[in-house]
């Protein structure tokens, strides 16, 4: 059974605090992994696509990085409005569509 | 540029009644996905549609849900005779294309089940 855990589940930083957001994966045969964020009360808004091992991605404040078994989101100097539950999904092999989610990391960042 | 459009947003349900949640893609897409997202937990995968059929069905509850995706018109989540165990945030998702396409999520409808 493919398998997300996120970790740590809560983060509070101050303002310009740089941290990395931890994803752990276990799937039969990776065809994509996503991050996305979610505000409060709205639905995922989409950040990143890695497909393979050492792939990286920027945007922004935001970095993604993906290997055999994990993925991190770094956010570099943060501010408050990057304060947002983030969530990792992986989509499988063998023809499956649907996303796996892990449960998220919410982040918050103080001024 | 019209996103993912889901209504309604709110909806609020007595035990035993029938809950009807639409989906309309992004412009272009013509794949819809629907997730359930439970208070505390993660987001779930139901069901994949295409235009007028089901794809994958592998993660929506054997009774009293169902899905469609009428070649006119949004997709539809239906389910049935709803308890308070359906209380939660039903997210519908589209992509243009099959496979490791991106998957673009809608606002979502909070479901309460009295």
């Amino acid at each position: 059974e493919d398998q997300v855990t996120q970790s740590p589940e809560a983060l509070r930083l101050q303002e310009g605090e740089s941290s990395s957001l931890n994803c752990s994966y276990t799937v039969s045969g990776l065809r994509g992994l996503f991050w996305y964020r979610q505000d409060p009360g709205k639905g995922p808004e989409f950040l990143f696509t890695l497909y393979s091992a050492g792939e990286e991605k920027e945007k922004e404040r935001l970095k993604a990085t993906l290997t055999k078994k994990e993925s991190f989101l770094h956010i570099t100097a943060p501010k408050p409005e990057d304060s947002a539950t983030y969530l990792c999904a992986v989509q499988a092999g063998g023809g499956a569509d649907g996303l796996t989610f892990g449960k998220g990391t919410h982040l918050i960042i103080q001024p | 540029n019209a996103g993912v459009m889901q209504n309604p947003r709110h909806l609020v349900r007595r035990r035993g009644q029938e809950a009807r949640l639409r989906c309309s893609p992004m412009k272009g897409h013509s794949h819809v996905y629907w997730y359930r997202q439970l208070p505390e937990e993660g987001l779930k995968f139901m069901v994949y549609l295409q235009k007028e059929n089901i794809i994958d069905e592998s993660g929506m509850p054997k009774e009293r849900f169902s899905a469609e995706f009428p070649k006119e018109g949004p997709s539809i989540l239906r389910i049935q005779q709803v308890v308070r165990g359906d209380s939660a945030a039903y997210f519908c998702a589209s992509s243009q294309t099959e496979g490791t396409d991106t998957q673009y999520f809608g606002p979502g409808t909070r479901l309460t089940v009295l």
